[in-house]
C-alpha cells in the first residue's frame, strides 16, 4: 500500500526566505505527483503537477522537483510572503490519488 | 469558471439521517471523486467514478454510496448518518483516471452528525 509522508509537519519561517517541502513515498509505481495548497477552511488548489518521466516543474517562485527511484519530492517555494502561509499537501497518482498529511507553512511578517 | 461545485457547504445531521451531497463539474472531464478529510488522517479516498457508468470502492467506502448520475456529476448518499461521518468532504474531477492527470477539487462540504 502507497504511503506518503511529509516534513515538517509545521515550519514558520520570517518572510522573504526561502524554504523547502519534502514529500516521500513508498511505492515508485507511480504516474505523477501533485502538489496542492489548502487554505484554513478551503479546497485544495493545485500548484504543480510533475509527471513520472519529469524531474522538475516551476510555476513562477515555486519550483517541484522528483526523483521517482528514491520515492521523493521537493517543494521548493522562493523569497516566501506572508500570503504563502497555507497548509502544502503532496499527493502521488497511481490507483486514484494517496495523499500526505501535510505541511503547515506560515510566513511571518 | 466554476470548475467544481459542491453542494451544500455545511450540513448539521442527527445520528440515522440521510442526506445527498452534490457534485457538479464544468471541465468535461470523465474521471471524479470523493475523499474525506479529517484531523491527522488526511484525505482518504471513498469512492470514485473512472468514466461515466462506472464507480468502485476506494479506501474507506463503508457507510456511502455513490452515482455517477451523468459526466458532469457524481453524488454522495449517507444512508444513516453515524458521528464517525462527521469530516470534511471534497469532491474532485480529473480528465482520466488511468493517468490521472491533474486533479481539481471543490471548496468541500462541513458535516456535522450529532
Amino acid at each position: 500500500k502507497q504511503e506518503v509522508t511529509q516534513i515538517p509537519a509545521a515550519l514558520s519561517v520570517p518572510e522573504g526566505e526561502n524554504l523547502v517541502l519534502n514529500c516521500s513515498f513508498t511505492d515508485s509505481a507511480i504516474y505523477n505527483l501533485q502538489w496542492f495548497r489548502q487554505d484554513p477552511g478551503k479546497g485544495l488548489t493545485s500548484l504543480l503537477l510533475i509527471q513520472s518521466s519529469q524531474r522538475e516543474q516551476t510555476s513562477g517562485r515555486l519550483n517541484a522537483s522528483l526523483d521517482k527511484s528514491s520515492g521523493r519530492s521537493t517543494l521548493y517555494i522562493a523569497a516566501s510572503q506572508p500570503g504563502d502561509s497555507a497548509t502544502y499537501l503532496c499527493a502521488v497518482c497511481a490507483d486514484g490519488l494517496t495523499f500526505g498529511k501535510g505541511t503547515h507553512l506560515i510566513i511571518q511578517p | 469558471n466554476a470548475g467544481v461545485t459542491q453542494t451544500p457547504k455545511f450540513q448539521v445531521l442527527k445520528t440515522g439521517q440521510s442526506m445527498t451531497l452534490q457534485c457538479a463539474q464544468d471541465m468535461n472531464h470523465n474521471s471524479m471523486y470523493w475523499y474525506r478529510q479529517d484531523p491527522g488522517m488526511g484525505l482518504r479516498l471513498i469512492y470514485y467514478s473512472a468514466s461515466e457508468g462506472t464507480t468502485d470502492k476506494g479506501e474507506v467506502p463503508n457507510g456511502y454510496n455513490v452515482s455517477r448520475l451523468n459526466k458532469r456529476e457524481f453524488s454522495l448518499r449517507l444512508e444513516s448518518a453515524a458521528p464517525s461521518q462527521t469530516s470534511v468532504y471534497f469532491c474532485a474531477s480529473s480528465e482520466l483516471f488511468e493517468k490521472n492527470t491533474e486533479a481539481f477539487f471543490g471548496q468541500g462540504t462541513r458535516l456535522t452528525v450529532v
